[in-house]
Parts: structure tokens; sequence; C-alpha cells
């Protein structure tokens, strides 16, 4: 399996502009979270899905942020418009189970400028 | 929220057992134990997680006291390789949602 997929690696964009993270989950899984790492306020819990719904999205920090799951092996964070205080590494996990570990993605590194 | 307190640093000799200690009294009695770690600039790694009972797999051992307030991670023999962020976690359950809390962890060095 080549794991949770994200995409792109790197992206860099003006502020005010829109950004669209993406995310492939491995396939069966059926949980699928969004996180957040930043030097001050560390790993962040943004949403979580389970079988495409989502169930707790009481991280997202403000309405600017948005996530969808429209099928079981992809899911979107979107940012609109972004600010610089969005810069951060953006990470996707999956898993099969509530209880299992966690496979997170290699993570997105937004810079917005 | 059950929250877990770890030392920020440590050293660990190559080849030498790594023991990652992390306190977390205020965990309740359905409240997992999990160990992640995240070498620079990856995602983190799930290691191994536990409730009650000691766990070993193919990463490390996890020691957890019997009265749960603490628990270790056990590297048998550390490498190179294992020098990373080690995040001890309790997974709150909240009526039917699961939240991961990450706190700061501890910077694990392996030295040559």
């Amino acid at each position: 399996d080549a794991g949770v997929i994200q995409s792109p690696r790197h992206e860099v964009t003006e502020m005010g502009q829109e950004v669209t993270l993406r995310c492939k989950p491995i396939s069966g899984h059926d949980y699928l979270f969004w996180y957040r790492q930043t030097m001050m306020r560390g790993l962040e819990l943004l949403i979580y899905f389970n079988n495409n719904v989502p169930i707790d999205d009481s991280g997202m920090p403000e309405d600017r942020f948005s996530a969808k799951m429209p099928n079981a092996s992809f899911s979107t964070l979107k940012i609109q418009p972004s600010e610089p205080r969005d810069s951060a590494v953006y990470f996707c996990a999956s898993s099969l189970f509530a209880r299992d570990g966690y496979t997170f993605g290699s993570g997105t590194r937004l810079t917005v400028v | 929220d059950a929250k877990t307190t770890q030392p920020p640093s440590m050293d660990c000799a190559e080849g030498r057992a790594a023991n990652l200690p992390c306190n977390h009294s205020t965990i309740s009695g359905n409240e997992y134990v999990y160990w992640y770690r995240q070498i620079h600039s990856q995602g983190p790694q799930y290691i191994i997680h536990g409730l009650k009972n000691n766990e070993t797999n193919e990463m490390a051992s996890l020691i957890i006291t019997e009265d749960r307030k603490s628990s270790t991670l056990i590297l048998p023999h550390a490498t190179l390789r294992d020098t990373a962020v080690y995040y001890c976690i309790v997974r709150v359950d909240l009526s039917g949602t699961y939240k991961y809390i990450f706190g700061t962890g501890t910077r694990l060095k392996v030295l040559a």
C-alpha cells in the first residue's frame, strides 16, 4: 500500500488566495483526520471523518476553513481566503478503526505570503 | 481532558535502551495511551498503544503502571534513526468522538 498520500507537498500562495489541500487515505480505512502543525501550537486536530461523514470539526479555526470527503478515497481541506497566519504543515491521517493507530501522510507545507 | 507530561528532551547512547517516561495522572478508566514519534519534517508515526497491560511489538515496549497514572516507552536497542520527537497521548473519548491531544513531546537524541 502506498500509505496516505497528500498533495501538494509544498504550496506557496499570496494572502487572499484560495488554497486546496488534498488527501487520499489508505484504502479501506474508515477514519480520516486533518491536523495542522506549527511551532507555536504544535499538532492540532482540525476535523475528522468517519465513513465520509464529518464527526468533529471543533478544531477548525474559522469559517475560512472547510473540509470535504466526497468519497472514501478522497478528502480536501480548503482555506478561502488564506492569511499569513495559516502558514503551517497540514497533515492528513487515516485509520481502520477508531482505536487503531493512525497512519499519517507526509504533509503539505503551506506558506502564505 | 486527560493530559500528559513528558520531559522535553533526553539523550541515549546508540545500542542502549531508551526509556521515555510519561505522566498521565488524570487518565480515566477507558482511555488508551498511545505513543507516536515524529522524525524531522515527516508525518508522525504510530508506535504502540495500550490500556492496562504492558504491550510489545516490533518497534517498542509499553509499560503502564498498575494505577495507570504513568507509562514508559522502551526502545530496546536505540539506533541513530530513532532520533525523533516522541509523543505520549491519551486519547479522549467524548460521547463517541475520539480525539488525540498532542503535547510537546520528548525530543530524543541518540548519540553515536
